[in-house]
């Protein structure tokens, strides 16, 4: 079946460093990547995803890459702010088609120092 | 992206009874969806909401301990049936659309916090 590792599981930065988590899957027929953000007590949203059929998105401080022949995509944030301190998933579609189920990863716990 | 609504917000339950959460998207959605998100944890998905059929449920997942309707494109319920404290968790209604860009987002309500004594 599905799966999704996401990686780590918590990052600690410093306000203005990088922060990279990754995702591997291995669903091969997979094409919808998207990522979410969950701030505490709040709903997921969708900060952006990316199709399979393109290599990198990115969307002012945030970035996806995308390695089909590795399976695995990685969330770039560069310039972090204390408000980007939440959790991270990523998330995979199942399956080849364009509206199957999502499969959630572990999450990745961000914290921004100021 | 479209607007979710779930009511109740938040409930604290005795064990052996049922709670039904309900379900409001603002406009239409193509696919609604359940997951369970303990604490701590990540979301994991229960069903597919069907639109006049019987939902699709994952494994580990009954009609029986979590029946869903789906009355119309806009809304749907989801029964937690004879609850247990393991039953304790966040209940969330998602919704599947297609955007004007032509990509499928998937949104998420706010969540209904359960808690079973």
């Amino acid at each position: 079946g599905e799966n999704v590792e996401q990686h780590p599981s918590t990052l600690s930065v410093q306000e203005g460093d990088s922060a990279v988590i990754k995702c591997t899957y291995s669903d091969s027929a997979s094409n919808y990547f998207p990522w979410y953000k969950q701030e505490l007590g709040k709903r997921p949203q969708l900060i952006i995803d990316i199709r399979s059929n393109v290599g990198e998105k990115k969307d002012q401080r945030i970035a996806v890459t995308l390695n089909k022949t590795a399976k695995h995509f990685s969330l770039h944030i560069t310039e972090t702010q204390p408000e980007d301190s939440a959790v991270y998933f990523c998330a995979e579609r199942a399956g080849g088609t364009s509206y199957g189920k999502l499969t959630f990863g572990q999450g990745t716990i961000l914290t921004v120092h100021p | 992206s479209a607007v979710i609504s779930q009511k109740p917000s938040r409930d604290i339950c005795q064990r052996g009874t049922s709670l039904t959460i309900q379900c409001q998207v603002d406009s239409q959605v193509t696919m609604m969806f359940w997951y369970r998100q303990q604490p701590g944890q990540s979301l994991t998905l229960i069903a597919t909401a069907n639109q006049g059929s019987e939902a699709t449920y994952e494994s580990g997942f009954v009609i029986d301990k979590f029946p869903i309707s789906r009355p119309n494109l806009t809304f749907s319920t989801l029964t937690v049936s004879n609850m247990s404290p393991e039953d304790s968790s966040i209940y969330l209604c998602s919704g599947l659309r297609a955007e004007t860009s032509g990509r499928w987002a998937q949104f998420f309500g706010p969540g209904t916090r359960l808690t079973v004594l």
